[in-house]
C-alpha cells in the first residue's frame, strides 16, 4: 500500500540552528501538507502546497518557516532558526486532488519529532 | 471560520463496552468533509472514515460506527465492544470542498481498561 514517509523520525538540534524536515508524499498526488502537533495537544494546521506553490497557510507559519519541492518527489519543510517553541511532532500529509469529487482523504506520514534544546 | 469541538478531553472504559466519542463542527461551507483520525500511543496518524456534507447515511465498519446529524452539526463516532487496543487519540476534523483548509478537534483520549 502506498504510504507517505518522512525523514528523520526524530531530530534534537539547538535553539537557532536550521532544521529541514523531509517528506516524501504518495507519487500519484498532487497536494500537500504540513502539519504540528505540540506534545499532548491538538493537530494544526501549518501549509499547503499546490502546483509548486502555497495555496493556504497558517498564522503559524510565519518567516521561519520554508517549504519546497525540489526535485518532484520529497516535500520539505525548513524552519530557519529554531526556537523552543518549535519543538513538536511535524507530519507531512497528502492528498490526491482537490474539488469536487476529491478523495478528500489526507495521508499522514509517521511524523517527525523535533527537540529544540 | 471552520471549528471542531471534541468536547470530551478524556474518556475510560473497561473492555467490551461500548463507547461514543462526540464531534460538533462549525462551517459556512455547504460541501464539506468530516473525518476521524486515530492516534495510538507510537504517535502516527490514522485514517478512519471520510464522510462528505451531502452524505447523510450511518456507516458502519466493523465495531466502528459513524452517526452524521448535519441539523445538529454533529458527527459522532461509536465503538462497539471496546478492546484495550482501541486506546489512542481521536481526532475529529474538517475540510473545505478542495480538501484544505483541515481543522482538527483538540482531540479525545480514550482509555480502554482490561
Amino acid at each position: 500500500e502506498p504510504e507517505v514517509t518522512q525523514t528523520p523520525s526524530h531530530q534534537v538540534t539547538q535553539m537557532g540552528q536550521e532544521v529541514i524536515l523531509r517528506c516524501v508524499p504518495i507519487s500519484n498526488h498532487l497536494y500537500f501538507y504540513w502539519y504540528r502537533q505540540i506534545l499532548g495537544q491538538k493537530v494544526e494546521f501549518l501549509v499547503s502546497f499546490y502546483n509548486n506553490e502555497i495555496s493556504e497557510k497558517s498564522e503559524i507559519f510565519d518567516d521561519q518557516f520554508s517549504v519546497e519541492r525540489p526535485d518532484g518527489s520529497n516535500f520539505t519543510l525548513k524552519i530557519r532558526s529554531t526556537k523552543l517553541e518549535d519543538s513538536a511532532m511535524y507530519f507531512c500529509a497528502s492528498s490526491e486532488m482537490g474539488g469536487l469529487g476529491n478523495t478528500g482523504e489526507l495521508f499522514f506520514g509517521e511524523g517527525s519529532r523535533l527537540t529544540v534544546l | 471560520a471552520q471549528k471542531v469541538t471534541q468536547a470530551q478531553t478524556e474518556i475510560s472504559v473497561v473492555e467490551k463496552e461500548d463507547v461514543t466519542l462526540d464531534c460538533v463542527y462549525e462551517t459556512r461551507d455547504t460541501t464539506y468533509y468530516l473525518f476521524w483520525y486515530k492516534q495510538p500511543p507510537s504517535g502516527e496518524l490514522v485514517f478512519l472514515i471520510r464522510r462528505n456534507s451531502f452524505d447523510e447515511q450511518n456507516e458502519i465498519s466493523g465495531r466502528y460506527s459513524w452517526n452524521f446529524q448535519k441539523s445538529t452539526s454533529s458527527f459522532n463516532f461509536t465503538i462497539t465492544a471496546s478492546q484495550v487496543v482501541d486506546s489512542a487519540v481521536y481526532f475529529c476534523a474538517l475540510s473545505d470542498n478542495y480538501g484544505q483548509n483541515f481543522v482538527f478537534g483538540p482531540g479525545t483520549r480514550l482509555s480502554v481498561l482490561p
